[in-house]
């Protein structure tokens, strides 16, 4: 069955880098990707969304790729800011219907 | 908009007894859906609803749990007996497309 696999470790950087998240997928390419923002205390929030036949979506300083050579997903922030911490979540759906499945997420912590 | 609105936000329970959990979705959306989030195991969709009817409860853990959607601002998942397994953060969210899904803010249950 499909699964969603994220960096367990924390990422820190510093404010005004680029952060990079990872996000692989282990079994069929999925329709699409999503990716969630998600702070201490709230649900996930949407962000962006890239299907299988996108390349690159960007959103201000978002950028998301998907390589399904690799069964991959990098998720980009650029001139990363301290407000920018928080864990980010990617999810794909499972087959035909709306069901979502989650990787557990990656905690970015941006230092001032 | 007021968003996913669920309530309670905290519920502090004994083994044994009913926990009843509260989700007004987003005026409009056609879709919702129950999650169960927890450190080892993430992001767990419980069951979902489509035009308030419901389509997958195939992640409901087992009899105790059930979900209802009498109409389409409204949904209760129900927890009977309540055992401490079941402690974790409980969200609601709603869709009208296929992606992009609006989580509420969840509800944290300890179950002791």
């Amino acid at each position: 069955s499909q699964k969603i696999e994220q960096n367990s470790e924390a990422l820190n950087i510093q404010e005004g880098k680029t952060a990079t998240l990872t996000c692989n997928y282990t079994n069929y390419s999925p329709a699409y990707l999503q990716w969630y923002r998600q702070d201490p205390g709230r649900g996930p929030v949407f962000l962006l969304l890239i299907r299988e036949n996108e390349k690159e979506k960007r959103k201000e300083r978002l950028k998301v790729t998907f390589d399904t050579t690799l069964k991959q997903s990098l998720f980009h922030i650029t001139a990363s800011q301290p407000a920018d911490s928080a864990t980010y979540l990617c999810s794909t759906n499972a087959g035909n219907n709306r069901k979502l499945i989650w990787g557990l997420g990656t905690s970015l912590a941006v230092n001032p | 908009d007021a968003g996913v609105i669920q309530s309670p936000r905290h519920e502090v329970t004994e083994m044994g007894q009913e926990v009843t959990l509260r989700c007004k979705p987003i005026s409009g959306h056609n879709s919702l859906f129950w999650y169960r989030q927890t450190m080892m195991r993430g992001l767990e969709l419980l069951i979902y609803f489509n035009n308030n009817v419901p389509i997958d409860d195939s992640g409901m853990p087992e009899d105790r749990f059930s979900a209802k959607m009498p109409n389409a601002s409204f949904s209760t998942l129900k927890i009977q007996p309540s055992e401490p397994r079941d402690s974790a953060v409980y969200f609601c969210a709603s869709s009208l497309d296929t992606y992009g899904y609006t989580f509420g803010s969840g509800t944290r249950l300890t179950v002791v």
